[in-house]
């Protein structure tokens, strides 16, 4: 098993620019997570998805940054327009729930952006 | 709001003692609970996990964690450190009558002595 993948790996982009990252899930998983990561903050999460549907996103700071799932084994994360307070380590898990059961979540590798 | 309270921010230990890290978290339904380590430059790698049952779970790494419910605890221990063991270690929480979202501590950074 790959594990989950993002790319890129690393970004680095100016003020005001369109970024998007990806993520592609552990195959058969159908919960998928989008976390930020920094000194202040900590580990955030973002958005989460459930068979593809967003679930919860009021951990999504504005208006700016979105997501997206258009299927089982794709998500996106936008920011548009990027600011340099976005920059972050953004991480994408990935578990398989099943009703009220908990399972943990594979963590990808992280995408460090730098906004400029 | 749920929360997940680590409360040292960092710790040193040398090499071969032992070490337990502290994890609270608020009371609510009953709690799934787990331990991340993450690696500078990597992502989180899963420790172990409690759901139910025996409340002394043994993980990878030579790690094992305790869940006492009437203290809201899970502590991570490991009765002899290796220098490798050197990162950062998160205690994660999901609850039964939540939504399937883990909430975070802030980490615990370990360093290693020599």
């Amino acid at each position: 098993d790959a594990g989950v993948i993002q790319s890129p790996r690393h970004e680095v982009t100016e003020m005001g620019q369109e970024v998007t990252l990806r993520c592609k899930p552990i195959s058969g998983h159908n919960s998928l997570f989008w976390y930020r990561q920094t000194m202040m903050r900590g580990l955030e999460l973002l958005i989460y998805f459930n068979n593809n549907v967003p679930i919860d996103d009021s951990g999504m700071p504005e208006d700016r940054f979105s997501a997206k799932m258009p299927n089982a084994s794709f998500s996106t994360l936008k920011i548009q327009p990027s600011e340099p307070r976005d920059s972050a380590v953004y991480f994408c898990a990935s578990s398989f729930t099943s009703g009220g059961s908990r399972n943990e979540q594979f963590f990808g590798p992280g995408t460090r952006l730098t906004v400029l | 709001a749920q929360s997940v309270t680590q409360p040292d921010i960092h710790i040193t230990v040398s090499e071969g003692a032992s070490l337990e890290l502290r994890c609270n978290y608020s009371y609510g339904a009953t709690p799934y609970l787990f331990w991340y380590v993450q690696s500078p430059g990597q992502g989180l790698q899963l420790l172990l996990k409690y759901f139910s049952g025996d409340t002394l779970v043994q993980g990878i790494k030579g790690f094992e964690a305790e869940f006492k419910r009437s203290q809201s605890s899970f502590n991570l221990r490991k009765p002899s450190v290796h220098w490798s063991d050197a990162a950062e270690y998160f205690c994660a929480v999901g609850w039964s009558s939540g939504a399937q979202k883990l909430v975070f501590g802030q980490g615990t950074r370990l360093t290693i002595n020599p």
